[in-house]
């Protein structure tokens, strides 16, 4: 079935770096992404990862696919309190017309 | 370049009500695509309008229906509210013609069922 799971919280000390897991279950899924939300928002696209790759740098975010293991892993950088937020990561299972199977998110707080 | 905006906000509603909540999508995005997001918990598919036509379903009963314009805003209608219906929906607009499958998504609707 279409599952994706996370650990559900994470906290850190402002700027070390963040590491938010998780697993998915859909094989053939051609492009995973992360997601995050602030109190009382929407979701923002922060980052997405082909397949096809290990690996994806974006500024103070790296992301690593190992699809063997279908394990998605987000990495932030010199975390700032800013970054404090929800972070989901999702997944297109086949044939899923842009449907997007979230997991349940991962709260990440960031303290002094 | 607009985004993603949803309305009402916020609404109050009691069981076996209906409601209809509002999107409109991205400029240049054709699909509007609408989630469930219960308090704790990860976003859930709803449904997918494509070109006015539904488009792909979740596992949500029939009293969830939707409604795709011309101008490829959408609506989303919940008949015969339950409690559980309470949730953040969100609507998220995207184009078909972009193969990374992003979607852009408005800031949600907070329907609570009292």
């Amino acid at each position: 079935g279409e599952d994706v799971e996370q650990s559900l919280f994470l906290s850190v000390r402002e700027g070390d770096s963040s590491v938010i897991n998780c697993t998915y279950t859909d094989s053939s899924s051609t492009y995973l992404y992360w997601y995050k939300q602030e109190p009382g928002a929407g979701l923002q696209l922060l980052t997405y990862i082909f397949s096809n790759m290990d690996m994806k740098q974006d500024q103070r975010l790296t992301v690593l696919l190992n699809k063997k293991d279908k394990h998605l892993s987000l990495r932030i950088a010199d975390t700032q309190t800013g970054d404090s937020a929800i972070y989901f990561c999702a997944e297109i299972p086949t044939g899923g017309y842009n449907k997007l199977i979230f997991g349940a998110g991962t709260r990440l707080a960031v303290h002094p | 370049e607009t985004g993603v905006t949803q309305s009402p906000t916020h609404l109050i509603k009691t069981r076996g009500q209906q409601v209809t909540l509002r999107c409109s999508s991205q400029s240049g995005h054709n699909t509007v695509s609408w989630y469930q997001q219960a308090l704790g918990q990860g976003p859930q598919f709803i449904f997918q309008y494509y070109r006015e036509e539904e488009n792909g379903r979740g596992n949500f009963p029939p009293r969830f229906s939707g409604l795709q314009f011309p101008n490829y805003s959408s609506e989303l209608n919940v008949n015969a509210l339950e409690l559980d219906d309470s949730a953040l929906y969100l609507c998220a607009s995207s184009n078909t013609g972009q193969n990374t499958g992003e979607l852009f998504f408005g800031e949600g609707s907070r329907l609570t069922v009292l």
